[in-house]
């Protein structure tokens, strides 16, 4: 089936690291890929839609110059989290849905990465 | 807007017993789809089943069956025989035609009684 990749599982840095996590479509071709936030015990919250070779779309309260989005390949996107603080520290998830692929498709995810700013 | 309800933050179960996960949404679209997932403590999302709006009969995939009940807006997730593994966050989700993206409740976690 349909696979996601998503790396790094696990990050902790310190206070004002810039962060980067890549989710990669590993056997089909994604024109849109999406980016999650999880708080414990929450559910996952869109933060932004990332457009091939466009601009990323990004939701109502989410900060774009701190959540640098790029998705540079048909495969590929990336979420930079920059200059990190510790509010920042949490659970980012990807998906992707083929590209092409009917209403009916599901969002495959990649594992998430979970980060934590000292 | 688009809106998703899961009104049973926390279930306990009896092991291979049935269990019924409930959620109602929200929607003006005329065609949408909806889905559920299911999230271990590892973490990962795992694609469990889906409804489309326009679809007459229920969907079913091995244990798991949706009620879907579009004048209500309602679309549970019926788990058969339940076991074990099956403990973990059950999320439903939407997505309609006029967006590629979809929108979570807020869960469901379940557990599952030996």
């Amino acid at each position: 089936g349909a696979v996601v990749s998503q790396h790094p599982s696990r990050v902790i840095c310190k206070s004002g690291t810039s962060v980067k996590i890549e989710c990669r479509s590993l056997d089909f071709q994604a024109t849109t890929m999406f980016w999650y936030r999880q708080f414990p015990k929450q559910s996952l919250m869109l933060m932004a839609t990332s457009n091939e070779g466009s601009k990323a779309t990004y939701e109502q309260g989410v900060e774009k110059d701190k959540f640098l989005i790029n998705h540079a390949s048909l495969t590929l996107s990336t979420l930079t989290v920059t200059s990190a603080h510790p509010e920042d520290s949490s659970f980012y998830i990807c998906s992707a849905r083929p590209s092409g692929g009917g209403s009916n498709q599901p969002q495959h995810f990649g594992d998430g990465t979970r980060l934590s700013i000292l | 807007a688009q809106k998703i309800t899961q009104t049973q933050p926390g279930m306990f179960v009896q092991e291979k017993e049935a269990v019924t996960l409930d959620c109602t949404y929200d929607t003006s679209d005329q065609s949408y789809g909806l889905f559920w997932y299911k999230q271990p403590s590892s973490g990962e999302m795992i694609f469990l089943i889906y409804q489309g709006s326009y679809d007459e009969q229920n969907a079913t995939e091995g244990r798991y069956s949706l009620n879907f009940q579009k004048a209500r807006k309602s679309a549970n997730l019926v788990i058969s025989a339940s076991q074990l593994g099956d403990s973990a966050m059950y999320f439903c989700a939407m997505r309609g035609v006029s967006a590629s993206k979809i929108i979570f409740g807020s869960g469901t976690r379940l557990s599952i009684r030996p």
